[in-house]
């Protein structure tokens, strides 16, 4: 079946600098990549997705990029600010179960002021 | 209004017992999720319904039933709990049953157990 992995588990950087966290997927015929953030306390919501037909998409200061052949995709956060602290998980969607999405690890995310 | 709403909040409760969690939705989604988030922050699906029907049903322990009397609720009863039950439940909502909607998360509701 799908696996989805996330990396890295935990990330930190300084404020106001770049994030990226990556995630890869194993099933070819995946064809929706969200990306959801989980701030404490509350439920995931979604940032920003992106589609198999489109390479990058890009949101102010988030974007998410998919390379369909190495089977990655990507998010990025530039001028990173102290909000942008919380838990972003990637998933995708898997063709065996009727395209429901199969979730990533999570990775928690640190801006340091 | 909270598009997803979730009661209670949180539940503490003792070995053995049975306790309900129950999710209502006003974004007239079609469809509606119960996921477990344990300790390490995996997030696992749990069960789907779609216009009432169970339509998404992992590998949970019979234990835990899920019942949508009208597609605007879900809720999550859980029977006889145990120490490994402790949790958060987060119930979710999607326009319709494709994996490539968006889901709307309600707050959550973390259960403890003693």
């Amino acid at each position: 079946g799908e696996n989805v992995e996330q990396h890295p588990s935990t990330l930190s950087v300084q404020e106001g600098d770049s994030a990226v966290i990556k995630c890869t997927y194993s099933d070819s015929a995946s064809n929706y990549f969200p990306w959801y953030k989980q701030e404490l306390g509350k439920g995931p919501q979604l940032i920003i997705d992106i589609r198999s037909n489109v390479g990058e998409k890009k949101d102010q200061r988030i974007a998410v990029t998919l390379n369909k052949t190495a089977k990655h995709f990507s998010l990025h956060i530039t001028e990173t600010q102290p909000e942008d602290s919380a838990v972003y998980f990637c998933a995708a969607t898997q063709k065996d179960s009727n395209y429901q999405l199969i979730w990533g690890a999570g990775t928690k995310l640190i801006i340091k002021p | 209004d909270t598009a997803v709403s979730q009661t209670p909040k949180y539940l503490v409760t003792q070995m053995g017992n049975d306790k309900s969690i129950k999710c209502e939705q006003n974004l007239g989604h079609d469809t509606m999720y119960w996921y477990k988030q344990d300790s390490k922050k995996f997030l696992k699906i749990m069960f789907s319904y779609n216009n009432k029907e169970l339509i998404i049903n992992e590998t949970v322990p019979n234990r835990f039933s899920p019942k949508s009397p009208d597609k605007a609720h879900l809720n999550l009863h859980i029977n006889s709990l145990e120490l490994g039950d402790s949790a958060v439940y987060f119930c979710a909502s999607s326009l319709t049953r494709s994996g490539a909607n968006v889901l709307t998360f309600g707050a959550g509701s973390r259960l403890t157990v003693l």
